[in-house]
């Protein structure tokens, strides 16, 4: 079936410098993408989310980038900070009426912060 | 900060008893969502609901069952633990009128069966 999946089980980066976790995803009809960033021991938490007529959108310190010709997805985290270190999923959805039934959830990459 | 609360956090429980995973949240969603995760790994749809009265069942093949009776309370049950039932537990919930929004989730059941 159709899934989502992220490159690489750990990152680990320098605090300060910037963080780009990459996700690929297989469904050329999900149309909208979210990124959650899980702590430990806690449920996972919405950082940003996507459209799919989007390419790029910006948060507080975050950035998504949807690339469609690829199926290639990415969360990049500026100035990256201890409070950062977590595990991150991204997740597609192929609209369904909205909400998450039709989310599909990659593994996840754990993010590891080095001081 | 999301106002969906599960409980309990925690549970270590003997093989073959009967248990209730809760489950509530405050936010006057239609939607709810049953995930299961095992540790670093991606979650797993179980069980969904559109509403009162409304239950379907997920991608992941799972033996518990649920019951949506109000809106804001979704429990799981497992008639009978076993320990391939030890996972993490999450519980979600989304604005079902507005297209595209993302689920809000508790903090999650740690299941431990022995």
């Amino acid at each position: 079936g159709e899934s989502v999946g992220l490159h690489l089980p750990t990152l680990s980066v320098q605090e300060g410098d910037n963080s780009i976790i990459n996700c690929a995803y297989s469904n050329s009809a999900s149309d909208y993408f979210i990124w959650y960033k899980q702590e430990s021991g806690k449920g996972p938490q919405f950082i940003i989310d996507i459209r799919s007529n989007m390419d790029k959108r910006q948060g507080q310190r975050v950035t998504v980038l949807l690339n469609k010709t690829v199926k290639h997805l990415s969360l990049q985290i500026a100035a990256t900070q201890p409070g950062d270190s977590a595990v991150y999923f991204c997740a597609e959805n192929l609209y369904s009426g909205g909400g998450a039934d039709g989310l599909t959830f990659g593994k996840g990459t754990h993010l590891i912060i080095q001081p | 900060e999301a106002d969906i609360y599960q409980t309990p956090r925690y549970l270590v429980i003997g093989t073959g008893k009967k248990i209730t995973l809760e489950c509530s949240q405050t936010m006057g969603h239609d939607k709810m969502y049953w995930y299961q995760q095992d540790p670093g790994m991606e979650l797993h749809l179980i069980h969904y609901s559109y509403g009162v009265n409304s239950t379907e069942k997920g991608d992941l093949s799972s033996e518990s069952t649920v019951s949506r009776i109000r809106t804001e309370h979704f429990p799981l049950t497992l008639e009978s633990a076993r320990p391939s039932h030890t996972s993490q537990y999450l519980c979600a919930s989304s604005d079902g009128g507005a297209p595209n929004t993302e689920a809000f989730f508790g903090q999650g059941t740690r299941l431990t069966v022995v």
